[in-house]
């Protein structure tokens, strides 16, 4: 089992509709990113947290450290939105840990007009 | 400073043959991490720096593989007699880190073919 795990896979929505994605993952962790991937490859960093909740425009981003979980919600979503989102975590602990962060293997999101 | 930037962007080669990729962060981040992605997959944990120092490698970083930041400015990936294997997409990020961790940037990856 993978140690962090993203659902749905993919996702296909309409213009407008909100949308979440779901990470989960089994390890103790220092900070959870999510992360945009377009088409070619080009990675962005959309939000890195620890602990409650961050809201950057249309984006929201919602951790639980209890119950190892984050949330990506997207309000009124557009097709510009259309990319791979990514999960990672940075493992808790020191030494050789500090530079290991551990992704999912992403979902893809369609957003059709 | 435009951000993190990796050169070259594409790079077909035949196997057996040498490839390096480069990698140049934004100026003052301390922090350089090299990821490999392959199709439809989330990206690898290969190595990172601090500075100019190599502080850990993963498995996945075979005898092959090669990583150096000697001014702790830019970083070079190395991969010798390279194998079909080795076709995947090279990620370079990079990140400012004192007592908090700091946001990742990342480059817009190298991407390898091995024929």
């Amino acid at each position: 089992k993978n140690e962090v795990e993203q659902s749905p896979q993919n996702l296909t929505a309409q213009e407008g509709e909100f949308i979440t994605i779901n990470c989960s993952y089994s390890v103790g962790i220092s900070a959870l990113h999510w992360l945009q991937q377009h088409p070619g490859g080009g990675i962005v960093s959309l939000f890195m947290l620890s602990s409650g909740k961050k809201k950057h425009g249309r984006l929201i981003a919602t951790i639980n450290i209890q119950e190892k979980h984050s949330s990506l919600h997207i309000t009124a979503s557009h097709p510009r939105d259309s990319a791979v989102y990514i999960c990672a975590v940075k493992k808790k602990g020191g030494g050789g840990s500090q530079g290991n962060l551990i992704f999912g293997k992403g979902t893809k999101l369609s957003v059709k007009p | 400073d435009t951000g993190v930037s990796q050169d070259p962007r594409h790079k077909i080669t035949k196997r057996g043959q040498n490839v390096t990729f480069r990698c140049d962060p934004i100026s003052e981040h301390n922090r350089l991490y090299w990821y490999r992605q392959t199709l439809g997959q989330g990206p690898e944990f290969l190595t990172y720096f601090q500075n100019e120092a190599q502080l850990e490698k993963s498995r996945l970083l075979s005898d092959r593989f090669s990583a150096e930041r000697p001014k702790g400015s830019f970083s070079t990936l190395e991969i010798q007699r390279t194998e079909q294997g080795d076709s995947a997409m090279y990620l370079c990020a990079s990140s400012f880190d004192r007592v908090v961790t700091g946001e990742l940037f990342f480059g817009e990856g190298s991407r390898l073919t091995v024929l």
